[in-house]
This record gives C-alpha cells, sequence and structure tokens, in this order.
C-alpha cells in the first residue's frame, strides 16, 4: 500500500543552525501539505503545494522557513535559523484532488524536531 | 474568519456507552468536513468525510449547516476506540485548505 514518506524519523538541532526536512507524497498525487503540531496541539498548516506551485503559505514564517517542491513531486521544508520554539512535530500529507472526490489527505510519520 | 471549534480536550467514557465529540466550525462557503483519528503510534488517518454519508468503525457524523456542527458519534464505544479525534473543514476555495481543530482525547475505560 503507498505511503507518504518522511525522513528523517527525528533530528536534534542546536538553535540557530539549519534543518532540513523531506518528504516524498503518494504516486501521483497533485496537493502536497506540510503541517507543525506542537504537543497537545491540531496540526497547523505550514504551507500548500498545487504541483509544484504554493498556493497557500499564509502561516509559514518565511523569514525562517522556506518550502519547495521543484519538480511537484518531492518536498523540502527548511528551516533556517532554527529556534526554541521550532520544537514541533513536522507532518507531510499529500491528496490525490483538491476538491470534489479524491481529497482525502494522507499523512506521513512525520518528523520530530527538538531544537537544544 | 475560517475557524474550527473542538469544545472538549478530554473526553472518558465506559465500554458500551454512547460518545459523542463536538465540533463546531465557522466558514464562509461550502466546506467539506472531514473527521480524522489518531491511534496511539500510528500516523493520522481518515476516519470519515460528510459527502460519504457512511459509518465507519460504527462511527457516523451528521452535517448541521444551521448549527454549524459536524459532530462525531457512536452509540456503544470500543475500548479500541481510545484515540485523538481532529475535525477538519476543507475550505470551498479553489485549492482547498485543510485546517484541523485542537483535537479531542477520547478514552474509553473497560
Amino acid at each position: 500500500e503507498a505511503e507518504v514518506a518522511q525522513s528523517p524519523r527525528y533530528k536534534i538541532t542546536e538553535k540557530s543552525q539549519a534543518v532540513a526536512f523531506w518528504c516524498d507524497p503518494i504516486s501521483g498525487h497533485a496537493t502536497l501539505y506540510w503541517y507543525r503540531q506542537i504537543l497537545g496541539q491540531g496540526p497547523e498548516l505550514l504551507v500548500q503545494f498545487q504541483d509544484e506551485s504554493v498556493v497557500d503559505d499564509s502561516q509559514l514564517p518565511k523569514d525562517r522557513f522556506s518550502a519547495e517542491r521543484l519538480k511537484g513531486v518531492d518536498s523540502t521544508l527548511k528551516i533556517q535559523p532554527a529556534e526554541l520554539g521550532d520544537s514541533a512535530m513536522y507532518l507531510c500529507a499529500s491528496s490525490l484532488a483538491r476538491t470534489g472526490h479524491n481529497t482525502e489527505a494522507f499523512f506521513g510519520q512525520g518528523t520530530r524536531l527538538t531544537v537544544v | 474568519a475560517q475557524r474550527v471549534t473542538q469544545p472538549e480536550k478530554l473526553l472518558s467514557v465506559f465500554k458500551g456507552a454512547p460518545v459523542e465529540l463536538k465540533c463546531n466550525y465557522s466558514y464562509s462557503g461550502s466546506p467539506e468536513l472531514f473527521w480524522y483519528v489518531q491511534y496511539s503510534r500510528q500516523r493520522l488517518q481518515l476516519l470519515l468525510r460528510h459527502i460519504s454519508r457512511e459509518s465507519i468503525k460504527g462511527f457516523t457524523a451528521d452535517l448541521n449547516k444551521g448549527e454549524t456542527s459536524f459532530h462525531l458519534k457512536k452509540p456503544f464505544a470500543q475500548e479500541e476506540d481510545s484515540a485523538m479525534y481532529y475535525c477538519a473543514p476543507k475550505s470551498g476555495t479553489s485549492y482547498g485548505k485543510l485546517t484541523f481543530g485542537q483535537g479531542t482525547i477520547l478514552t474509553v475505560h473497560p
């Protein structure tokens, strides 16, 4: 069964360092989401891609966060420099379609980031 | 502003009791409503969606547009239902932004 793959599963980094997360969505899924989930809270959307284009990054802290999906397939989320408050679970999800049917989002296992 | 509210952070019931997890939303247009669930040590996954009008694992959810609610219900809770549940509206905009509530931790006691 196809799954969304994320790496690494865990990452510990020192504050002010750069960190990157990678996501490989289910093959053929045009929509890709990056969420941040702080312990005890629901996932917060950081950025949404439709193919290679960003369609929503209103909640992305653009001074330190960047995301790309160059070929419309896999994606990278980067933080530079990392801050203590960035410690969280970073989730990637993908869906086949945006609207209508087949809009179910499939999630990866997430990357647990700890900034020390 | 678009908003989704799950008023109960924690919900505890005994096995066999009915359970209702509340979700209220404030969205313009016609959002699509989902419930996602996360069992211990598993990834977040879809439980059900309002357009399917189906029952999954005994759960149902009715969209009440007048009250802007999408409560999740099950008549007889089971221990394996213990999990974190998220209400998730998907906006009716062209790109379909998917947002999540704060979640409700359901614990079903034996």
